[in-house]
């Protein structure tokens, strides 16, 4: 399977402020997403990464507040706008290879973000 | 709809017990794949498996053993022989064919004592 990083592993910040959170892939994969853990919770999907065009976000979940790039095939990037307390969570990337791994997913080390 | 109960919050066994995590879904869709993941307290998800809705055979990996019955909606995960590094959070989840998104049971957290 692919092997998945993100940066930061984690991160404490203050309200009102915004965090960018990278995800890399070792290999091209076609479908790159991100999910939200908040604590004690399970997974919830924010958007699935679209490489060369906008995300598609789930029912919930707003550009303005969690823009998201995927430059290329390898790459993505998650950013939690204006933060609040209430964005306190893990927050994983995760990728599937339609060609290789069809509906099987493989998720990042996560992103522990703490917001002050 | 997509739904994953996992009516099991927390479990503690004593090592070298067996222990059955109990996964019932609900989908309308014919064609969908259930999974199971594991989460270590270091927070990863570890992929353990992917059923098809077309095969319902039993699978066994080792001390890990998987029972799909298609009449109940289930997918029970059975581990033997429990370990102290089983302790983790375990999550079932469910995909209907061609959709993107990974529904999520609650989790539930295994505690394995030694």
């Amino acid at each position: 399977s692919a092997v998945i990083s993100q940066k930061p592993s984690r991160d404490i910040c203050q309200r009102g402020t915004s965090l960018t959170i990278q995800c890399q892939v070792d290999s091209q994969v076609t479908m790159m997403f991100w999910y939200r853990q908040q604590p004690g919770q399970s997974l919830t999907l924010i958007a699935t990464a679209n490489q060369g065009s906008e995300a598609t976000y789930e029912s919930g979940f707003v550009i303005d507040k969690f823009p998201i790039s995927r430059p290329n095939l390898t790459f993505s990037t998650l950013t939690v706008s204006n933060m609040s307390p209430e964005d306190s969570s893990i927050y994983l990337c995760s990728v599937e290879d339609l060609g290789k791994t069809h509906n099987e997913q493989f998720f990042g080390p996560g992103t522990r973000l703490t917001v002050l | 709809a997509q739904k994953v109960t996992q009516a099991q919050t927390e479990i503690s066994v004593v090592e070298k017990e067996d222990v059955t995590l109990d996964c019932v879904y609900e989908t309308r869709d014919t064609t969908y794949y259930l999974f199971w993941y594991k989460q270590p307290p270091s927070g990863e998800l570890v992929f353990l498996i992917r059923r098809n809705s077309f095969d319902e055979q039993n699978e066994i990996s080792g001390r890990y053993s998987w029972n799909f019955q298609k009449s109940t909606s289930s997918f029970n995960f059975t581990i033997t022989a429990s370990q102290v590094v089983d302790s983790a959070v375990y999550f079932c989840a469910l995909s209907a064919e061609g959709a993107n998104n990974l529904f999520f049971g609650t989790g539930t957290r295994l505690t394995v004592i030694p």
